[in-house]
């Protein structure tokens, strides 16, 4: 079946400092690739998505490459700030061209410090 | 252009009891999934329709738990006889009529569920 594993948090960080989020996939077919953000007390946004290989997403300064290869999706960020500070969920769909429902990895709490 | 609505956003109910969610998805978006948030974990996929359909309920308990997405209306997920082990945020996200798996799905603000 399909899984998404992404580094446990808490991510403490500096303002400024250079993010990476792991993720890494298993699938059964050629998933779309998404990074979800979730601040306190609301519910996600899409930050960014790719939908094939090699394919990079990006939004806010926030990228990620498909690497098909490695089957990884890395959040990454050259510059962070406190306004980063949420919960970063990477996620999937392996439907074959259907649609069905995403299949989460746990989520990274993010926390960046002034 | 309002984006997906959930009501209501916080529900106590007491065990035994029965809870429904409603969930209204973008105009002009015909599919409507429900995932379920536990403390400390991430969501998980229970269920999948379009309109007056259930396309794929493989996340959903086998008990309690029962979806629908009427012609009219927004759609409800209902539980019954509620205990404990559901107090969760449950969301509910929605997706255009030609949906496939490249297309985003809009999450609404979710629902906040305790049982007491």
């Amino acid at each position: 079946g399909n899984s998404v594993t992404q580094m446990e948090g808490p991510v403490t960080l500096s303002e400024e400092a250079f993010l990476t989020i792991n993720c890494t996939y298993t699938a059964t077919g050629y998933p779309s690739l998404f990074w979800y953000v979730q601040y306190p007390g609301e519910g996600l946004q899409l930050l960014l998505k790719a939908t094939k290989a090699d394919d990079k997403g990006s939004n806010k300064g926030f990228e990620a490459t498909y690497r098909k290869e490695t089957t990884s999706f890395h959040l990454e960020k050259g510059s962070v700030q406190v306004s980063d500070s949420a919960v970063y969920f990477c996620a999937l769909s392996d439907s074959g061209g259907g649609a069905d429902g995403l299949t989460f990895g746990k989520g990274t709490h993010l926390i960046i410090q002034p | 252009n309002a984006g997906v609505m959930q009501n209501p956003r916080h529900l106590v109910r007491r065990r035994g009891q029965e809870a429904r969610l409603r969930c209204s998805p973008m105009k002009g978006h015909s599919h409507v999934y429900w995932y379920r948030q536990l403390p400390e974990e991430g969501l998980k996929f229970m269920v999948y329709l379009q309109k007056e359909n259930i396309i794929d309920e493989s996340g959903m308990p086998k008990e309690r738990f029962s979806a629908e997405f009427p012609k009219e209306g927004p759609s409800i997920l209902r539980i019954q006889q509620v205990v404990r082990g559901d107090s969760a945020a449950y969301f509910c996200a929605s997706s255009p009529p030609r949906a496939g798996s490249t297309d985003t799905q809009y999450f609404g603000p979710g629902t906040r569920l305790t049982v007491l």
